[in-house]
């Protein structure tokens, strides 16, 4: 069962547009979620995260919009630079020890840019 | 301050081999996990531990063991390698619940 679905697989944005890549998710226990950043060769790197009790996110460049009615978030990518050229993942998590602080990740979303 | 140090780096072995994929952190982080990353499957967890001496099955754990003696240390162990191993392997940990995870820069693992 696939909690946390994202989309697209894949996108390609010129120098200077907006990313936008987005989640949906399952399970309403879930009180974290972080979107992660990764490199070829490279282990997942924390970008930004959010939490259930505000819509919006935002640092420098980077945005994430939550809705929690429709079980939805989304991070935007401002002015996108070649050097965001990654994979990107979202995912979520529920509190507690009892929970395990477990990350269920989303599938990935490969990001080009042109220049 | 190293973060979350994976070793080895690169490793083949065998069909029937078993290893012991090294993770360590110097973060004192509570949390540590086990994720294997395969083409179109994202990230998907093997074990996790709560604290030392606590651990619990994530998504995948079949043919995989781990153990935490210390806060430091959590080994995973492959008890017989099948060529459905063949993957990156990555490590994290967080110093607390909800709180984002640091990982490790991987292990490529391929089984013949």
């Amino acid at each position: 069962q696939q909690q946390v679905k994202q989309s697209p697989q894949s996108l390609i944005v010129q120098k200077g547009g907006i990313s936008i890549i987005n989640c949906a998710y399952e399970n309403t226990a879930f009180d974290y979620f972080p979107w992660y950043q990764q490199f070829p060769g490279k282990g997942p790197a924390l970008l930004i995260a959010i939490r259930p009790d505000v819509s919006e996110k935002k640092e420098g460049r980077f945005t994430i919009s939550f809705n929690k009615s429709a079980k939805q978030f989304s991070l935007h990518i401002m002015d996108s630079q070649p050097g965001d050229s990654a994979t990107y993942f979202c995912a979520a998590s529920k509190g507690g020890k009892a929970a395990g602080n477990k990350l269920t990740f989303g599938g990935g979303t490969r990001v080009l840019v042109k220049p | 301050n190293a973060g979350v140090t994976q070793t080895p780096k690169f490793q083949v072995l065998k069909t029937g081999q078993s290893m012991t994929l090294q993770c360590a952190q110097d973060m004192n982080h509570e949390y540590m996990s086990w994720y294997r990353q395969d083409p179109g499957m994202g990230l998907r967890l093997i074990h996790y531990s709560v604290g030392a001496g606590i651990t619990d099955q994530g998504e995948v754990p079949n043919g995989y063991n781990v153990s935490r003696s210390t806060t430091e240390d959590f080994p995973l162990r492959l008890l017989s390698a099948a060529p459905s191993q063949t993957s990156v392997y990555f490590c994290a940990s967080s110093p607390s619940s909800s709180r984002g995870y640091t990982f490790g820069s991987g292990t490529r693992l391929t089984v013949v």
